[in-house]
């Protein structure tokens, strides 16, 4: 029954690979972001997709493509990986810009790493 | 742009006490929201409360409070009776709302974040 779920929640890998995270919310929300937090904690957003449209770019290079099937999944595929891209990616949802707080959920996160 | 900004790194406080983690924000938008997330050790990203710019009354959530001071531009989270499982990254947040042509969304502006450590 998690609300928001992210796999896998470790990922080691080489430089110049690609590898991709996935993410799915099983809260009937609108809305799902990805953020990038890194070696000092500082949490920053990428991206933000609301009903499979996306709204936020964050100066993200390009090489971060995020793809969303529909709207309870959100992908972050990341080719030719480089050593700062080491960090922890958390996917989060919510329920849409209108509702109120429209406070985001966070999923576990993902500790990649990149050799 | 928003910004926020948590000038404590570290702060420890003793069991069964209170402490207040300090929160200072800039934005020029009349409508926005505050939030408080806790990371512990383990990783997750736990929500713990919301201040909307126009609610009147300080939030409360069980042992948490944010007082809110908007002249000040300040939402501090109070954390009362602390307990040893307090230990944690404490985050302070701002939503900004943002449009384009296929929809508009929310985003979170998070602050450096405070490490609580809660002693014996």
């Amino acid at each position: 029954d998690t609300a928001v779920s992210q796999t896998p929640k470790y990922l080691v890998t080489q430089m110049g690979n690609d590898k991709s995270i996935k993410c799915e919310q099983n809260l009937g929300h609108d809305t799902m972001y990805w953020y990038k937090q890194d070696s000092k904690k500082f949490l920053k957003i990428m991206f933000s997709y609301n009903n499979k449209e996306l709204i936020i770019n964050e100066t993200v290079p390009n090489r971060f493509s995020p793809k969303s099937p529909d709207k309870a999944h959100l992908n972050l595929h990341i080719n030719s990986l480089e050593l700062g891209d080491s960090a922890v990616y958390f996917c989060a949802s919510s329920l849409r810009w209108t509702s109120g707080t429209d406070t985001q959920y966070f999923g576990p996160g993902t500790r990649l790493t990149v050799l | 742009a928003q910004k926020i900004t948590q000038t404590q790194p570290g702060m420890f406080v003793q069991e069964k006490e209170a402490v207040t983690l300090d929160c200072t924000y800039d934005t020029s938008d009349q409508s926005y929201g505050l939030f408080w997330y806790k990371q512990p050790s383990s990783g997750e990203m736990i929500f713990l409360i919301y201040q909307g710019s126009y609610d009147e009354q300080n939030a409360t959530e069980g042992r948490y409070s944010l007082n809110f001071q908007k002249a000040r531009k300040s939402a501090n989270l109070v954390i009362s009776a602390s307990q040893l499982g307090d230990s944690a990254m404490y985050f302070c947040a701002m939503r900004e709302v943002r449009s384009r042509n296929t929809g508009t969304a929310s985003k979170l502006t998070f602050g450096t974040g405070t490490r609580l450590q809660v002693t014996l």
